[in-house]
């Protein structure tokens, strides 16, 4: 049962313009929202996160939007640059558990 | 670098065989995890430490084993290995022993194992 999708395995943008990266969930009592990103044979890093009595956490040119009616959230780049170029992951805590996404490939094009 | 270290980096064995994979956390995590990311797939969690103690566990095959030890590195043992282990195995650490929000991971830049 996978309770955090990413149902576009890839992504591609133009640079400079947004890059919006989805997510979806099924348990409702996740409590925190994080998005990694993860380069060719490195870890995984930590980009952004939002608690689910938020809407809305912006970090830069980065900004995670949470919508509980539609367990749905979203990590928007703008503007995108050619270091973006990696694979994103969502991932949701709930009772001490962190459940990962399968991640997207986002490839900016110049 | 991530402060989060893991030995070896590459490692090629035969089906059958025993490998260990070591990890030492970033200074002052108290909390170790290791996954598995197969070819082109998401990250799979195996298992959880915090502080010596095993905390949590997710799709780890019995064939495979972790322990922390009292400085906190950790190690993760695959036996009897099978083509289909070949894979990264990511060490991450964090402050924590829960993954809330605030409890951010950090990860190691991996081992790669490939089993012939």
């Amino acid at each position: 049962d996978q309770q955090v999708k990413q149902n576009s395995p890839s992504l591609s943008v133009q640079e400079g313009r947004i890059s919006i990266l989805n997510c979806d969930y099924t348990n409702s009592m996740f409590d925190y929202f994080l998005w990694y990103k993860k380069y060719p044979a490195e870890g995984p890093t930590f980009l952004i996160s939002i608690s689910s009595i938020k809407d809305k956490n912006e970090d830069g040119r980065f900004t995670v939007f949470l919508n509980k009616s539609a367990k749905h959230l979203s990590l928007h780049i703008v503007p995108s640059q050619p270091g973006d170029s990696a694979v994103y992951f969502c991932a949701a805590t709930s009772n001490y558990q962190l459940i990962w996404g399968a991640g997207t490939k986002l490839i900016i094009k110049p | 670098d991530s402060g989060v270290t893991q030995t070896p980096k590459h490692l090629i064995t035969a089906t059958g065989q025993r490998v260990t994979l070591r990890c030492s956390p970033r200074s002052g995590d108290l909390s170790v995890y290791w996954y598995q990311q197969s070819l082109d797939q998401g990250l799979q969690f195996l298992i959880q430490y915090y502080n010596g103690e095993e905390r949590a566990k997710g799709n780890i095959l019995e064939r495979f084993s972790a322990q922390q030890f009292p400085d906190l590195h950790s190690e993760l043992n695959l036996s009897s290995l099978e083509l289909g282990d070949s894979a990264l195995y990511f060490c991450a650490s964090s402050t924590s022993g829960g993954a809330s929000g605030a409890n951010v991971l950090t990860f190691g830049a991996g081992s790669r194992l490939t089993v012939l």
